[in-house]
């Protein structure tokens, strides 16, 4: 089956700029969460998505926000960038609540921020 | 701020030895806790879902081991291969109903052929 598919997979945004990433996850499953690496420090959790409804949110900035459709397709969309916001973001997919439920992640999006 | 904290933070093996990471994440509200591999230019990989104190899962030539009462987790590698060169991170969930990983920083491992 198709695994969570991330786009753009690079991209090179101004500063000040807006972006817009998207994620598809696997068919059936209804959780979609984002995460955020940067240079030594590990996967920083953005939020959580199940059936269109934010659950969950890290600690970010407003400048961050997210969104998922009927389909439970999601984007994320960063504001204003700033230089810092240059990172890889992943998104997973899981089936939703349940203990045993792991994850699924995409391969990511390389956002560079220039 | 939850602290999951993984040790060591990197490891260089000789092929063949087997070796072992730990998770240590808070005791208390204990969810779940996940192992995931993580390879130089893929998406990590989920290895195990463990959710019961004293869970043992294998697969293949790697187990894990979960005590939720002193709040730590076990990684083996039996007879370390240069395809298991990779990022492990482990990953903890609190409370139900908060489907929130967070994660480690991890343990990079860099098998020797």
């Amino acid at each position: 089956k198709a695994g969570v598919t991330q786009t753009p997979r690079y991209l090179i945004k101004t500063r000040g700029q807006q972006v817009t990433l998207s994620c598809s996850p696997i068919s059936g499953h209804r959780s979609v969460s984002w995460y955020q690496q940067t240079p030594g420090q590990g996967l920083q959790f953005l939020f959580e998505y199940f059936s269109e409804t934010q659950r969950n949110k890290g600690n970010f900035p407003g400048r961050f926000s997210g969104r998922q459709f009927s389909n439970s397709r999601s984007e994320m969309n960063v504001s204003t960038l700033e230089l810092g916001d240059s990172a890889l973001y992943l998104c997973a997919s899981s089936y939703g609540p349940g203990r045993a439920n792991g994850y699924t992640f995409g391969s990511g999006t390389r956002l560079t921020v220039v | 701020i939850l602290n999951v904290e993984q040790s060591p933070q990197s490891l260089h093996v000789q092929e063949g030895d087997s070796t072992n990471f730990t998770c240590s994440f808070p005791s208390s509200n204990f969810y779940a806790l996940h192992w995931y591999r993580w390879e130089t230019a893929k998406s990590p990989e989920a290895l195990f879902v463990m959710t019961l104190n004293g869970d043992e899962k294998k697969k293949g030539r790697i187990s894990a081991t979960l005590n939720t009462k002193e709040g730590y987790s076990y990684l083996y590698i039996k007879g370390s291969q240069p395809e298991d060169s990779a990022t492990y991170l482990c990953a903890f969930i609190t409370g139900a109903g908060s489907y929130q990983l967070t994660f480690g920083k991890g343990t990079k491992l860099s098998v020797i052929p």
